[in-house]
């Protein structure tokens, strides 16, 4: 089964950190870019941030650039978001997913999500 | 950057075809992928491409593209398929995904 899987959410304070993991199988995960996208509860859907198979491309929404930091293990099948300065505007659900297209720099869209992790920034 | 506009809401009458749309001036270039969001669950794609669709999703989901606008159309539509939907495309102006924010489709 092909299947994404977020942990590492929590409460945490404005302007502290907090690292996003996500675990996946059932695919070849190095032959996939990689995104997180979050929604905060009775809203939309906010891309966050995208990472190529290769990581030849890493790119971010205007939102958390120069504060939060993609990064992927091919060889531990894993994702991750490292998020720092944190701000109340930061909370919501964050997805994982994998995208459509197979070995491409470009993004595409998500095939596969994870459940979500929640972030509550609050003090 | 790009934008994409959807209706925020649709009704359509249990077993009518309910068309969902998106609009933004990066479908004239790059395809839309649609996503279904039932309330508590994540979202799930239905659509991608010029007309695709994942496995297991019911072929009364279609996709179409004309001009700068993107259609979700739903033959027949059924009580399980009352969701929000999205779209998404790529940006045209730097390698980010895009979403519109969403439409509520309710079966009467």
């Amino acid at each position: 089964e092909v299947q994404v899987v977020e942990s590492g959410g929590g409460l945490v304070q404005p302007g502290r950190s907090l690292r996003l993991s996500c675990v996946a199988s059932g695919f070849i995960f190095g032959d996939y870019a990689m995104h997180w996208v979050r929604q905060v509860p009775g809203k939309g859907l906010e891309w966050v941030s995208g990472i190529s198979w290769n990581s030849a491309n890493i790119d971010y929404a205007d939102s958390v650039k120069g504060r939060f930091t993609i990064s992927r293990d091919n060889a531990k099948n894993s994702l991750y978001l490292q998020m720092n300065s944190l701000r109340p505007e930061d909370t919501a659900l964050y997805y994982c997913g994998k995208d459509i297209k197979v070995q491409s720099n470009y993004y595409y869209g998500l095939a596969v999500w994870g459940q979500g992790t929640t972030v509550t920034v609050s003090s | 950057s790009s934008e994409l506009t959807q209706d925020p809401a649709v009704s359509v009458a249990l077993g009518q075809t309910v068309r969902i749309t998106c609009q933004g001036d990066s479908l004239r270039t790059y395809y839309t992928s649609w996503y279904q969001q039932k309330p508590g669950q994540a979202p799930v794609l239905v659509i991608y491409g010029k007309d695709n669709r994942p496995s297991g999703i019911p072929d009364r989901f279609s996709g179409s593209r004309s001009g700068n606008t993107a259609s979700l159309t739903i033959t027949g539509a059924q009580a399980e398929d009352e969701a929000d939907y999205y779209c998404n495309s790529r940006d045209t102006s730097a390698n980010h995904l895009v979403f519109g924010g969403g439409t509520k489709l309710t079966v009467l």
